[in-house]
């Protein structure tokens, strides 16, 4: 079964910081990658997706992720955090329907 | 970008009461949609897929008695909570899949979400 792992609950930074959310799949076959992000009490929001090609791949909000087939990881990146980054982001991966992690909570701090 | 929308956006119910929550796709034919749930706090949670005009696939644990879900046109499906009771109470979110892009590969688009309180 497909799956993605996020290690980290809580990641915390400083505004102005780079910042990592990190994920890490477990598929067999070709993985197709998601990166959401949720505010309180609202849906999903779409940033960005690894299907083939490049394995840098840019997104919404300045955001992108690399995909590393060596390290089965799919780490979500900003080179410079902004407070209202702050929010609950889901690794996910397609198998029909959708694999979420577990999620993690970015807080950034002013 | 095409457009899933929920309706309602919230709900709360007597337990023991039925309640359906609606998903459209606005502006493309979904010959599937998914219907997931997420506790307070945490992950989202597949829990059924569901196929126009067929029945729907459901997730290991999740009861089809329970949650009744129709997939009768091309943009819409729907899903009852029967019976509800409070530990029912959650926010469930529906996606919808729209049709191969030039990539070949699919895209879903997520709704917004119902959040349901079963008191």
């Amino acid at each position: 079964a497909q799956s993605v792992a996020q290690p980290e609950d809580q990641v915390n930074v400083a505004e102005g910081n780079p910042l990592t959310v990190k994920c890490t799949y477990s598929v067999s076959g070709n993985p197709y990658l998601f990166w959401y992000v949720q505010y309180p009490n609202r849906g999903l929001q779409f940033l960005l997706k690894y299907i083939t090609g490049d394995n840098l791949v840019k997104g919404s909000y300045g955001f992108e992720a690399e995909f590393n087939k060596s390290q089965t990881s799919f780490h979500l990146k900003k080179p410079s955090a902004l407070v209202s980054d702050s929010a609950l982001y889901f690794c996910a991966v397609r198998d029909g329907g959708m694999r979420f992690g577990a999620g993690t909570r970015l807080t950034v701090k002013p | 970008g095409a457009v899933v929308s929920q309706h309602p956006s919230r709900v709360i119910c007597k337990s023991g009461t039925s309640v359906k929550i609606e998903c459209r796709s606005l502006d493309f034919q979904a010959t599937t949609m998914f219907w997931y749930r997420q506790f307070p706090k945490k992950s989202l949670m597949l829990m059924a897929t569901s196929n126009e005009g067929s029945k729907a696939t459901y997730e290991q644990g999740v009861e089809k008695d329970k949650f009744l879900i129709n997939h009768a046109s091309l943009t819409l499906s729907t899903l009852t909570v029967t019976s509800a009771h409070p530990e029912d109470s959650s926010f469930y979110i529906c996606s919808a899949r729209d049709g191969l892009g030039t990539s070949g590969v699919y895209e879903q688009y997520f709704g917004p979400g119902t959040r349901l309180t079963v008191t």
